[in-house]
């Protein structure tokens, strides 16, 4: 257990519906960071939130959004989603608001299907 | 956005072997790191590289970082089935100003068979 927790593990869905992925980061961990993982794209960062603030924004869709609330648990909302947003999502937790060379802790990642 | 290329992209070996995977950039790196992945797990830090020139050794496996901060490699020895795993680079840019994330590279699929 990384202490990193994600949930639901699975989720199968159909085309233009709407999920929300959640994440609660490893104790005393500030910083969230949303990771997508599909076979042709690789691990691909989103978006990543520090104390409840948005900090730093990569390749996430306009049709994704994400938020961090006051207990630091993160949430990743998909919506009008499509078959290519099939992929592991991944949450990572660290201590820092910017990359100092220290490691991120994973969680075990939610398989989306979207059918 | 800095690219991490990662080779092989598979590799398939046999119990006892050595081999060493690869990873390259265009970019100076502040520094490195290697996280294994098995399935149905996020990655998992091994190590983390700072210094140009720098090696590691963690058991059978020995990490290398580029005197130029652009490369890096990770060598197994005598190569176990309990290896097989996602083998990801990362990196986190030079500092720019902005906020720096850790960025992967496209990763090396070890299969090592019994």
């Amino acid at each position: 257990d990384s202490g990193v927790t994600q949930t639901p593990k699975h989720l199968i869905t159909a085309t233009g519906q709407r999920v929300t992925l959640r994440c609660s980061p490893r104790s005393g961990d500030l910083s969230v960071y949303w990771y997508q993982q599909s076979l042709d794209q690789g691990l691909q960062f989103l978006i990543q939130y520090y104390n409840g603030e948005e900090r730093a924004k990569g390749n996430i869709l306009e049709r994704f959004s994400a938020q961090q609330f006051p207990d630091l648990h993160s949430e990743l909302n998909l919506s009008s989603l499509e078959l290519g947003d099939s992929a592991l999502y991944f949450c990572a937790s660290s201590e820092h608001s910017d990359w100092l060379g220290y490691g991120y802790t994973f969680g075990s990642g939610t398989r989306l299907t979207v059918v | 956005t800095q690219l991490l290329e990662q080779s092989p992209q598979f590799l398939s070996i046999q119990e006892g072997e050595n081999l060493t995977v690869y990873c390259n950039s265009s970019s100076v790196f502040s520094s490195l790191q290697w996280y294994r992945q098995e399935p149905g797990e996020g990655p998992v830090l091994l190590v983390t590289v700072v210094t140009g020139g720098e090696v590691k050794k963690l058991k059978r496996l020995t990490f290398q970082f580029g005197d130029a901060r652009k490369d890096s490699s990770l060598h197994i020895t005598a190569a176990q089935p309990g290896d097989t795993g996602l083998y990801l680079c990362a990196g986190g840019a030079v500092p720019s100003g902005s906020a720096r994330q850790l960025t992967f590279g496209s990763g090396t699929q070890l299969t090592v068979l019994p």
